[in-house]
């Protein structure tokens, strides 16, 4: 299987205050994880692709110093909401594609809700 | 450039009914088409999907898709409908090369008794 976690899966903060959401391929390597944002009866919008040991590259109209990204290890990457305001409020859902392969598949994780009050 | 259509924001069927979701692609490049399920409150599960092998695919849970490049399309089809089937549906599409994906806006199957 190719198993994605997320952790938190849901986080309340108060404004002005920063959450890490972490990323995890727990039975393989990933060379590229994504970060997607969700609105509520919306589809995913891609946020920022991000490759092991590199920066990441951010979709237009993503503000990268507020959504930092890093993808330290081939199992883990992580985003930071700094200073987190209500219109942060969302779903963010990471995924994963293995690495190698032309065809790889993107496997994601069940998501990390983020409450600003 | 690549873009999903998905017609119907939601799509009712009974239990025991043929389901089909619709998905229309447009890409620059040979196509890798997607379908995912999301279930309330949680990330998306990958159905099936297609690379460029058979153009039908089957999926998990009795799911299949057909790719067909003439019409650009790549629907999604159930024979039988189960209650546990509801849920919303993503199409989503990856041009050849490269690694992003382009969501289509979601289909939300209802599944009544």
């Amino acid at each position: 299987g190719a198993v994605v976690s997320q952790h938190p899966s849901r986080v309340i903060c108060k404004s002005g205050t920063s959450v890490k959401i972490e990323c995890r391929s727990l039975d393989f390597q990933a060379t590229t994880m994504f970060w997607y944002r969700q609105f509520p009866k919306q589809s995913l919008m891609l946020m920022a692709t991000s490759n092991e040991g590199s920066k990441a590259t951010y979709e237009q109209g993503v503000e990268k110093d507020k959504f930092l990204i890093n993808h330290a290890s081939l199992t883990l990457s992580t985003l930071t909401v700094t200073s987190a305001h209500p219109e942060d409020s969302s779903f963010y859902i990471c995924s994963a594609s293995k690495a190698g392969g032309r065809q790889e598949t993107q496997y994601f994780g069940p998501g990390t809700r983020l409450l600003v009050l | 450039a690549q873009s999903v259509t998905q017609l119907g924001s939601h799509v009712s069927v009974s239990e025991g009914a043929l389901v089909l979701l619709r998905c229309n692609y447009s890409s620059s490049v040979p196509p890798y088409l997607f379908w995912y399920v999301q279930y309330p409150n949680q990330g998306l599960q990958l159905l099936l999907k297609y690379t460029s092998a058979a153009t039908l695919v089957k999926g998990i849970n009795g799911f299949e898709a057909e790719f067909k490049k003439s019409e650009t399309s790549f629907h999604l089809t159930k024979p039988s409908a189960h209650m546990s089937d509801a849920a919303e549906y993503f199409c989503a599409v990856r041009g050849s090369g490269y690694s992003t994906l382009t969501f289509g806006k979601g289909t939300m199957l209802l599944v009544s008794p």
